[in-house]
């Protein structure tokens, strides 16, 4: 088993849905929780960060944490063209690299 | 705002030629790292330098090599590049907190022929 599992999609909705992505993971020490945007051709860029469970609102995203069940998810509300790209979870327990997913692929269809 | 700068963009190599891909920040973080990323299998750590003088294999290290030239460089070196090598690579880094977030070059994209 991976340590981090994520649906590599790919993942089509319509301009304006909910879009719910989602990671688990099997190392109980990670306590550091982030999803990162890639678009096409570019570097991963920071998206949200989490420092142990719980939820954290930004704009139209929100992550959430749950430690207990070793999954974390990201939500997207009012979904735009602009959010297509692919999202990464990653994970570390601090004293060790980001443990990356492998990436969920969306596309918001106009 | 630079932030971390990669080179090349691009490069064709073939079979058994050597090359070296260079990574740079100015944002003066500690850590360092060398990922590759290949379609269906997500980001791989390569090494990664955690602070200046030291360096460590990740995940996939077999048939590289790196060097922490000093705190804001740090290069990867195919001696004899393979067409398995044949990926999009990326360096990143981080300041030296726990659990610190990472900046990422726009890669380099290398085929091995």
């Amino acid at each position: 088993q991976k340590e981090v599992e994520q649906d590599p999609g790919p993942l089509s909705v319509p301009e304006g849905a909910i879009v719910s992505l989602n990671c688990t993971y099997s190392n109980s020490a990670f306590q550091y929780f982030m999803w990162y945007r890639q678009y096409s051709r570019k570097g991963p860029e920071l998206l949200m960060y989490t420092y142990s469970s719980g939820n954290k609102e930004d704009g139209r995203f929100t992550a959430q944490v749950d430690k207990s069940s070793k999954y974390i998810s990201l939500f997207i509300r009012d979904s735009q063209p602009s959010d297509s790209a692919t999202y990464l979870c990653a994970m570390s327990a601090g004293n060790t690299p980001l443990v990356f997913g492998k990436g969920t692929r969306l596309s918001v269809i106009a | 705002n630079a932030g971390v700068t990669q080179t090349p963009k691009f490069q064709v190599l073939k079979t058994g030629q050597s090359m070296t891909l260079q990574c740079a920040q100015d944002m003066n973080h500690n850590s360092m790292y060398w990922y590759r990323q290949d379609p269906g299998m997500g980001l791989r750590l390569i090494y990664y330098s955690a602070s200046e003088g030291t360096t460590d294999k990740g995940e996939v290290p077999n048939g590289y090599n790196v060097s922490r030239l000093n705190k804001r460089e740090f290069s990867l070196r195919l001696e004899s590049a393979a067409p398995s090598q044949t990926s999009v690579y990326f360096c990143a880094s981080s300041s030296l907190d726990s659990g610190s977030s990472y900046t990422f070059g726009s890669g380099t994209r290398l085929t091995v022929v």
